[in-house]
C-alpha cells in the first residue's frame, strides 16, 4: 500500500537557518503530494502541494519539488523564523479508485526554531 | 481558502457519557468528509470516510458502534463517541474534501480535544 516516510524530529534550528525536512513516498501511479503544518493545539493547515512530477509547491517561503525519480518531496525554507515552530506532515493522495479519497500521512516532524 | 469549522474545540466529560463533535464546511459543499484521531506527538490515523447520504466507511480496527458518524448534509458531518471511556481521550480532527479527484485537497478543522475522566 501507499506509505510516506519523513525524517524524525525534533529538528532544532536557530532563527534564519536553512531548513530541510526529508520526505519520501511509496505509491502506485502518480499521487498528489502535500505538506501540512500543525501549530500547537490546532488542526492541520495545508502548506503547499504538487500534483505531478517536477511541480514545485511553494507558500510562505517554504517550497518542495515533486521528484518522481527519487520518490521524494523534501520541504525547504531558506531562513526559518520562530513562528515556523510547528509539526510538519508530509502526505500523499492516490488517484486510483477509493485511494483518491484518502490521505496517507508521514509520522510528522517537529520543528523548533530558537531566537 | 476553504474553511472547515469543528466544534467543540475542547470537551471534558465523565466516563460513560456520549460526546458529539460537529464538522462543518463553511463556504463549500463537501461530498466527502474524513475523521482522524491523533495521539500525542503522533501522526493522524484515519478513522472513517463519511459520504453525504450514505453510511460511513470505517478503517480496520475502528468500532463503528463506538464512533457513530452521520453525514446528513453537504456541509455537516458529526462524530459521536458513545459511552466514552478514558482510553477514548484523544485529539479528533475532521477534514472535508474539495475539488475533483484530480485535485484532491482536504481542508482540516481545528480539531477537538476530548478528555474523558
Amino acid at each position: 500500500g501507499d506509505s510516506v516516510t519523513q525524517m524524525e524530529g525534533p529538528v532544532t534550528l536557530s532563527e534564519e537557518a536553512f531548513l530541510t525536512i526529508n520526505c519520501t513516498y511509496t505509491a502506485t501511479g502518480y499521487p498528489s503530494l502535500f505538506w501540512y503544518v500543525q501549530y500547537p493545539g490546532e488542526g492541520l493547515q495545508l502548506l503547499l502541494k504538487a500534483t505531478k512530477a517536477d511541480d514545485k509547491g511553494s507558500n510562505k517561503g517554504f517550497e518542495a519539488t515533486y521528484r518522481k525519480e527519487t520518490t521524494s518531496f523534501h520541504l525547504e525554507k531558506g531562513s526559518v523564523q520562530v513562528s515556523d515552530s510547528a509539526v510538519y506532515f508530509c502526505a500523499l493522495s492516490g488517484i486510483s479508485g477509493n485511494a483518491g479519497n484518502m490521505l496517507t500521512f508521514g509520522g510528522g516532524t517537529r520543528l523548533m526554531v530558537k531566537p | 481558502g476553504a474553511v472547515v469549522s469543528q466544534h467543540p474545540s475542547w470537551v471534558i466529560c465523565k466516563s460513560g457519557t456520549s460526546v458529539k463533535i460537529e464538522c462543518r464546511s463553511l463556504d463549500f459543499q463537501a461530498t466527502t468528509m474524513f475523521w482522524y484521531r491523533q495521539f500525542p506527538k503522533q501522526s493522524l490515523m484515519l478513522m472513517a470516510t463519511s459520504n453525504e447520504g450514505s453510511k460511513a466507511t470505517y478503517e480496520q480496527g475502528v468500532e463503528k458502534d463506538k464512533f457513530l458518524i452521520n453525514h446528513a448534509s453537504l456541509t455537516l458531518s458529526t462524530l459521536t463517541v458513545t459511552s466514552a471511556h478514558p482510553e477514548d481521550s484523544s485529539f479528533y480532527i475532521c477534514s472535508a474534501k474539495l475539488g475533483t479527484l484530480a485535485k484532491n485537497i482536504q481542508y482540516f478543522g481545528a480539531g477537538t480535544r476530548l478528555s474523558v475522566l
